[in-house]
């Protein structure tokens, strides 16, 4: 069974550009929530969407957004881009359950210059 | 928010050593689970352990729910066991998660 995919795995962008980081959760898992993590600030939880609606989201400043399709797979987009936006994205399934275990993806990281 | 603290951050071992891993939360959780990044920053899954006591080859632990803490033992420690170690908990019904601060360990042959 395939793990948490994200593409693409290492991006670099200069600043006020955007960028889309996608990741497809496990097969049948409806949950996928993503997270940031920088040296100063750690793991920081950005948003968590089940069945196409976003069901909790952190706080980020709007210039963060995410969707999820119907397949499950989602895609965040990080517009505007900032030196500080330089980081670890990580993405993750949730259960069948959903009983709120997740799975993880090998992430994408990003830099800004 | 609820506030999550992993102690001790920084962890030196010799190869074959016992340690002792600990998450303090400040508030109920409902969910609990242990993490070990991986040197590429990969998050893999130790434990999922709302509460009770789990067992995986060398590594176990231990969540007391009612008094807001978990512990991870790690036992005749290996190299390959070197990496950050995260807790991360989640309040009530869907709230977001928080990752706890992290301990890094560093296992030296």
């Amino acid at each position: 069974k395939a793990g948490v995919t994200q593409t693409p795995r290492y991006l670099i962008k200069t600043r006020g550009q955007q960028v889309t980081l996608s990741c497809s959760p496990i097969s049948g898992h409806r949950s996928v929530s993503w997270y940031q993590q920088t040296p100063g600030q750690g793991l920081q939880f950005l948003f968590e969407y089940f069945s196409e609606t976003q069901r909790n989201k952190g706080n980020f400043p709007g210039r963060f957004s995410g969707r999820q399709f119907s397949n499950s797979r989602s895609e965040m987009n990080v517009s505007t881009l900032e030196l500080g936006d330089s980081a670890l994205y990580l993405c993750a399934s949730g259960g069948q359950a959903d009983t709120g275990e997740l799975f993880f993806g090998e992430g994408s990281r990003l830099t800004v210059l | 928010g609820i506030q999550v603290e992993q102690s001790p951050p920084d962890l030196i071992l010799q190869e074959g050593a016992n340690s002792t891993l600990r998450c303090n939360f400040s508030d109920s959780v409902n969910n609990l689970q242990w993490f070990h990044q991986n040197p590429w920053g990969q998050l893999i899954n130790l434990f999922y352990i709302p509460s009770g006591t789990k067992q995986n080859g060398r590594l176990s632990a231990t969540t007391v729910a009612t008094e807001r803490y978990s512990l991870l033992y790690i036992s005749s420690s290996q190299t390959t066991d070197s990496g950050v170690y995260f807790c991360a908990v989640r309040t009530g019904g869907y709230q977001k998660v928080t990752f706890g601060t992290g301990t890094k360990l560093q296992v030296i042959p």
